[in-house]
């Protein structure tokens, strides 16, 4: 377990529809990301947040959106879902003094 | 911003032989240089990291090297075994009054034949 806790870790769903994934950062972490991982691709920055505020966008679709709340959980929301959104959706956080990202597991988005 | 190139993007090779993976970045300002190990479906995670202040770190079978001057950082893993076989992705960490902002390379997938 990395401490990074991201529900469901499955999801299917029609296209048009809207999905909300939700991470909760490791303890004591202030910084939330976001990566999109579409099948034998790279890990696509999406979005990152700290202690609340959004910090940093990459290539975040319009149809997508996040917040982190005052508990520093997160969650990423995506609307008129369309086939190409089939993808693993990462979060991970980083602290003060912390070594590199810590990932969570990921949750597997199918959009039929 | 930061660029990060990886390469090669495949590699394969025969069980016990090395493999190399080499990264290169743009900004002078990051400092800091994790690996991380992905296999099929699951989460990367963290190998070896090496500091901008340090050239070479070693863990067991694994080692990474940094030249500050050319800003180029690479993994060398020896004696590979099958378990090896994974998407190896190289970061670069930047640092900012925002907080940290990580790049990611595209990722090698790394193949050890038995």
């Amino acid at each position: 377990d990395s401490g990074v806790t991201q529900t469901p870790k499955h999801l299917i769903t029609a296209t048009g529809q809207r999905v909300t994934l939700r991470c909760s950062p490791r303890s004591g972490d202030l910084s939330v990301y976001w990566y999109q991982q579409s099948l034998d691709q790279g890990l696509q920055f999406l979005i990152q947040y700290y202690n609340g505020e959004e910090r940093a966008k990459g290539n975040i679709l319009e149809r997508f959106s996040a917040q982190q709340f005052p508990d520093l959980h997160s969650e990423l929301n995506l609307s008129s879902l369309e086939l190409g959104d089939s993808a693993l959706y990462f979060c991970a956080s980083s602290g003060v003094g912390t070594r590199g990202y810590t990932f969570g597991s990921g949750t597997r988005l199918t959009v039929v | 911003g930061e660029n990060v190139e990886q390469h090669p993007s495949t590699l394969s090779v025969q069980e016990g032989d090395s493999a190399v993976i080499k990264c290169t970045y743009s900004d002078s300002a990051s400092n800091y240089f994790p690996w991380y190990k992905q296999e099929l479906g699951k989460r990367p995670q963290l190998i070896i990291d090496i500091r901008s202040n340090v050239g070479e770190k070693k863990d067991q079978r694994i080692a990474v090297t940094l030249n500050k001057t050319a800003k180029h950082f690479s993994l060398h893993i020896t004696e590979t075994q099958p378990e090896d076989s994974a998407v190896y992705f190289c970061a670069a960490r930047r640092r900012s009054n925002t907080g940290n902002q990580f790049y990611f390379g595209t990722g090698t997938s790394l193949t050890v034949i038995p």
